[in-house]
């Protein structure tokens, strides 16, 4: 298995708070990824990052902010989070993009009340 | 626009039955579609990549096969432990490192 960690693994938190998620590889690959999964509408790319301080938007990014100050740790921070965020965010990794494969974490399951 | 769609959305199957689940996409120009499973609570895991029309590739009870319209997984004789969700993807176009997700095919396979 690629190594890959989320954390934290599940989060409750309210409307208005700051969050922040960490994905973490040992794999010392250059592409960084987050995904939002939900039902009826399948993964979906929030921000990606090809290389420090490299990023990029994905599909869904309005409401997410990402940081990526070393290879190995790639954070998703909603500044000020939202019921429309509850879902379940993955983080994904690949060596050289483009149609490399993409690897996935464990996940996080974040409710927002 | 990118789309890929994936059918039935569920599909239920005894076990030892064989059947396969279908992936279709609009982005022209292919340049490689993924077949990933994901089991509840879980990642999803990846199963294989096929490049161009024509390639197969195997891995057990699983075979994919590309057309240039679309994708199948066959799952021959299946088991009760390859009941899962099978995803889909393909890139954007235009040397993107963006994948475009279908909704999956949640199979259930019954002893």
């Amino acid at each position: 298995d690629a190594g890959i960690t989320q954390s934290p693994r599940h989060k409750v938190t309210e409307t208005g708070t700051p969050v922040t998620l960490r994905c973490h590889q040992t794999e010392n690959h250059r592409y960084m990824y987050w995904y939002r999964q939900d039902p009826g509408h399948g993964l979906r790319l929030i921000h990606y990052s090809y290389g420090v301080k490299d990023t990029d938007k994905g599909e869904v990014s309005d409401g997410y902010s990402v940081s990526r100050s070393k290879t190995e740790d790639f954070l998703l921070t909603l500044e000020s989070a939202t019921s429309s965020q509850t879902s379940v965010y993955f983080c994904a990794i690949s060596d050289r993009g483009d149609t490399d494969t993409q690897y996935f974490g464990p996940g996080t399951r974040l409710t927002v009340l | 626009e990118d789309q890929v769609t994936q059918s039935p959305e569920a599909l239920r199957l005894q076990e030892g039955e064989s059947s396969s689940l279908n992936c279709s996409y609009t982005v022209s120009g292919l340049r490689g579609l993924f077949w990933y499973r994901q089991d509840p609570g879980k990642g999803p895991e990846f199963l294989f990549t096929l490049y161009s029309a024509g390639e197969e590739k195997e891995k057990e009870r699983l075979k994919a096969t590309l057309t240039k319209k679309e994708s199948f997984l066959h799952i021959t004789a299946p088991k009760p432990e390859d009941s899962a969700t099978y995803l889909c993807a393909v890139p954007l176009k235009g040397g993107s490192e963006k994948l475009v997700f279908g909704k999956g095919t949640k199979l259930t396979v019954n002893p």
